[in-house]
């Protein structure tokens, strides 16, 4: 098992979007509608954004949208805000019961 | 809703085992409503899934690190533990642990994590 790959960084200014790629592989993204994608400030545990591709826990922002094509998953923050700059990683399920994280992308507000 | 909360020691020597342990409140260690998983985050680093564990189904480790790790329960404590054998500079970390629902793929619940590191 790899990593799931993702851009090491990427920015945006205040109001723009931005989207964040995850590629994996036919085993893990590519096989399963289990992907999820975590937020983590510095020092802070993770935060769930997005599970099952796309879905929004409670109290998360409909400014982040996640969907899927293929081996790969995106992760979308339209009208980015100051508070979105941090670490963002996603995760797959890659079958047996095993998970696979993403290497993460640091997201910079302009 | 779940409270989980790391504790151990925060320095262990190389070739050792680090032992941690998660208390949990809010919910029953043994309730089968529930998988819990330990996590960790090399600093400056990315997340590593170690292992996950369900109480009615068994547990479940990342392939690099299960010759060396070990995830069990202590219900009378409401608690989970985690044992890494034989650890390297490599395993210095901040270790989690972490809750889910049974059926929801993605972690909602998360400890503060844990601090651990290997030098002698």
């Amino acid at each position: 098992q790899s990593a799931l790959t993702q851009p090491r960084s990427v920015s945006g200014s205040p109001g723009q979007s931005v989207t964040i790629s995850c590629t994996g592989t036919s085993s893990d993204v590519g096989a399963y509608n289990y992907v999820s994608w975590y937020q983590q400030h510095p020092g802070k545990a993770p935060k769930l954004m997005i599970y099952d591709v796309s879905k929004r826990p409670s109290g998360v922002p409909d400014r982040f949208s996640g969907s899927k094509s293929g081996n790969t998953a995106s992760l979308t923050i339209s009208g980015l805000q100051a508070e979105d700059e941090a670490d963002y990683y996603c995760c797959s399920y890659a079958g047996s019961y095993t998970w696979l994280f993403g290497g993460g992308t640091k997201v910079t507000v302009l | 809703q779940l409270q989980l909360q790391e504790s151990g020691p925060g320095l262990v020597k190389p070739s050792e085992t680090l032992s941690l342990t998660c208390t949990v409140s809010g919910g029953s260690i043994s309730s089968t409503n529930y998988y819990w998983d330990w996590i960790r985050q090399p600093p400056g680093k990315g997340l590593e899934w170690i292992g996950s564990l369900y109480y009615s189904r068994g547990t479940y480790y990342n392939p690099s690190l299960k010759s060396r790790v070990a995830i069990s329960v202590d219900t009378s404590k409401n608690q989970i533990s985690l044992k890494l054998r034989s650890v390297t500079a490599a395993d210095t970390a901040v270790y989690y642990c972490a809750g889910e629902f049974l059926g929801v793929y993605a972690t909602t619940y998360w400890g503060l994590g844990t601090l651990v590191t290997v030098s002698s």
